[in-house]
């Protein structure tokens, strides 16, 4: 099976911009993530999708939203961009994701590398 | 809520010595843990997963790591660390509608 494919890699984009990142989970997964990776912060939960229904989302202001259609792909959108919007954003796939307890595993794409300049 | 903590920022090992990587987890149940390894400018792969059926995992690449209730610990080993594993290390809880990370460890391996 493919992997998650993320799109683009790299972007660079300057202040007051946005930003449309996409993902493709593995086939047959309904559950799409996304997280925010920096070296100050670490990993940080953005929001889940399943089923075009975002069920989570962690504490992000507005500015950041997604969506995923019927195919399981899903996008991210960053409007306004700010410089600390810069990060490596991850999107991970799983069949059925959250729930307590969890032990569905998710699998992570490349990632996209935003640069807000 | 569920979290973990990894005990080292960074760790640095020798080529062909043994690896330890700590975590430590909070959680008011016997939770499923996680570790993943992220080469850079790379994403995230499961090394391996605890899901209760076994107290010892194997993972990928001669990786294990024992889950210890009494110690709330889930450290990761190898008996002997190759330059490819040089890498950051993460240990990770789901919590409820998310997935918990660890800050991190960066293992270093000299030739």
């Amino acid at each position: 099976k493919a992997g998650v494919t993320q799109t683009p890699r790299y972007l660079i984009k300057t202040r007051g911009q946005q930003v449309t990142l996409s993902c493709s989970p593995i086939s047959g997964h309904r559950s799409v993530s996304w997280y925010q990776q920096t070296p100050g912060q670490g990993l940080q939960f953005l929001f889940e999708y399943f089923s075009e229904t975002q069920r989570n989302k962690g504490n992000f202001p507005g500015r950041f939203s997604g969506r995923q259609f019927s195919n399981s792909r899903s996008e991210m959108n960053v409007s306004t961009l700010e410089l600390g919007d810069s990060a490596l954003y991850l999107c991970a796939s799983s069949l059925v994701g959250s729930g307590r307890p969890s032990t569905d595993t998710q699998y992570f794409g490349p990632g996209t590398r935003l640069t807000v300049l | 809520a569920q979290s973990v903590t990894q005990l080292d920022s960074h760790v640095s090992v020798s080529e062909g010595t043994p690896v330890l990587l700590r975590c430590n987890y909070s959680s008011s149940y016997s939770p499923s843990l996680f570790w993943y390894v992220q080469h850079p400018n790379k994403g995230l792969q499961l090394l391996l997963k605890y899901t209760s059926a076994a107290t010892l995992v194997k993972g990928i690449n001669g990786f294990e790591a024992e889950f210890k209730k009494s110690e709330t610990s889930f450290h990761l080993t190898k008996p002997s660390a190759h330059m490819s594993d040089a890498a950051e290390y993460f240990c990770v809880v789901p919590n409820n509608n998310d997935m918990r990370f660890g800050a991190g460890t960066r293992l270093t391996v000299k030739p």
